[in-house]
């Protein structure tokens, strides 16, 4: 089936340390995003690619970077200059949407949550 | 930039009866879409839409996409304790390569058995 994996699921770091979000998708997606969800404020855009070795900043790309090497993979690394990293951390993927209507909209993953502890 | 309108950011019903949300923006969106997250997982598309106007079904969810395309309505009936998650609206607002996505804020729907 196809789909978009995220892993791990929960996530523990230590204060100071940078780590890597994995997010696969195998839906021949061009585009793929990253989005942070807190309590009551939504999804918030951190980072989205829309082609391979192309990506740009969404709303609150501080404290994170990213990389496209490959259509199907878009890891997230939140590093140590993030200053509050502890939240729910979302994947997505979509095509690009047409002119005619039929789109879809964005596939999400089902998530890390990272605890800074 | 742009942004959607959803309130309140919480409801409480009772089991069974029906429940509306809506979604408002300031600008026009070509595309409205609501998506349901349940706790812990990632959201879920429900009912994409297209037109102005069009009312489009799923089960015992209704949706429409508003004349004015700066809005859309949500309509649950019967709900049942299974409906509990976040609502999210989203819109779409030109298709293409640099076309995203953007979502409300969310609205919690509690169910009450």
């Amino acid at each position: 089936d196809g789909g978009i994996t995220q892993s791990p699921k929960y996530l523990f770091r230590k204060e100071g340390q940078n780590v890597t979000l994995s997010c696969e998708q195998n839906l021949n997606h061009d585009a793929m995003y990253w989005y942070r969800q807190d309590p009551g404020q939504g999804l918030r855009l951190i980072y989205y690619s829309q082609i391979v070795n192309d990506f740009q900043k969404g709303d609150i790309a501080e404290g994170y970077s990213v990389s496209r090497e490959k259509k199907e993979s878009f890891p997230l690394t939140v590093t140590s200059a993030q200053k509050n990293p502890t939240a729910f951390y979302l994947c997505a993927s979509s095509q690009t949407p047409g002119t005619g209507g039929g789109w879809y909209g964005y596939t999400f993953g089902s998530g890390t949550r990272l605890t800074v502890v | 930039g742009q942004q959607l309108n959803q309130s309140p950011q919480s409801m409480f019903i009772q089991e069974g009866e029906d429940v509306s949300m809506n979604c408002t923006s300031s600008s026009i969106f070509n595309t409205w879409l609501w998506y349901k997250q349940d706790p812990g997982e990632g959201p879920v598309l429900l009912i994409a839409l297209y037109k102005a106007g069009e009312l489009t079904s799923n089960g015992r969810l209704t949706a429409q996409f508003g004349i004015t395309r700066k809005d859309s309505f949500l309509n649950i009936s019967a709900s049942i304790p299974s409906d509990v998650g976040i609502y999210f609206c989203a819109g779409q607002l030109r298709a293409g390569a640099n076309s995203k996505l953007t979502f409300g804020k969310g609205i919690t729907l509690s169910v009450r058995p």
